[in-house]
């Protein structure tokens, strides 16, 4: 199995510019997130999915859009990029608590690293 | 709101030495759970351990020890006889445990702590 596959690796954009990041996972995981990594920070919650269709608001959501039309992909677009969005992306998922292993651990994808210039 | 602190910014250890790394939470909840997450200079994310907030049972692999501590709040990680591969960005996180005891994927990460085993 592949996991979590996140594109692109690695991104340039200039301010005001829009683009998507990708996110698609072969697990049947119910849940999928995303998160952004700054130094000294942690990693912090953009958005998350509880399932196809539904989606919400994480801690700092603002600048950014998701959806999720199946349950294998859980893109997160940008709207209008800027510098402070300069950072490292992860896409991870984890399996509903009735699975009988795993529930709630997160497997996270290989990260994707943005730069706003 | 939950909080979770790595109060240690950086640990520079030698090998073979044991390090301890802290980690400290605040949640209001009466259910929730613990993690470890590992991030190497390759920069993936790697699973460690998860604890839920009903055992309190310390927990013992290999080399890797962890120390859970409901009087403190605390969910300490030791390294015994470090070795170089160690090095690497070491993440405490903490999530409610909702309806029924799942998470959603929510996560509160603390800021990490950089861990480096000289040779």
């Amino acid at each position: 199995n592949a996991g979590v596959t996140q594109t692109p690796k690695f991104q340039v954009l200039k301010t005001g510019q829009s683009m998507t990041l990708q996110c698609a996972q072969d697990m049947n995981h119910e849940y999928m997130s995303w998160y952004r990594q700054d130094p000294g920070m942690g990693l912090r919650l953009i958005h998350y999915s509880v399932g196809a269709g539904i989606t919400d608001q994480g801690e700092v959501p603002n600048g950014y859009n998701v959806s999720r039309s199946t349950t294998e992909d859980f893109p997160l677009r940008l709207l209008s990029a800027a510098p402070s969005q300069t950072s490292v992306y992860f896409c991870a998922s984890s399996p509903a608590l009735y699975h009988n292993s795993g529930a709630n651990v997160l497997t996270f994808g290989a990260g994707s690293r943005l730069t706003v210039l | 709101a939950q909080k979770v602190t790595q109060a240690q910014t950086e640990i520079s250890v030698v090998e073979k030495e044991d390090v301890t790394l802290d980690c400290v939470y605040e949640t209001r909840d009466t259910t929730y759970y613990l993690f470890w997450y590992k991030q190497p200079p390759s920069g993936e994310l790697v699973f460690l351990i998860r604890r839920n907030s009903f055992d309190e049972q310390n927990e013992i692999s290999g080399r890797y020890s962890w120390n859970f501590q409901k009087s403190t709040s605390s969910f300490n990680f030791t390294i015994t006889a470090s070795q170089v591969v160690d090095s690497a960005v070491y993440f405490c996180a903490l999530s409610e445990a909702y309806a029924g005891g799942t998470s959603y994927g929510k996560l509160t990460f603390g800021q990490g702590t950089i861990l480096t085993v000289h040779p």
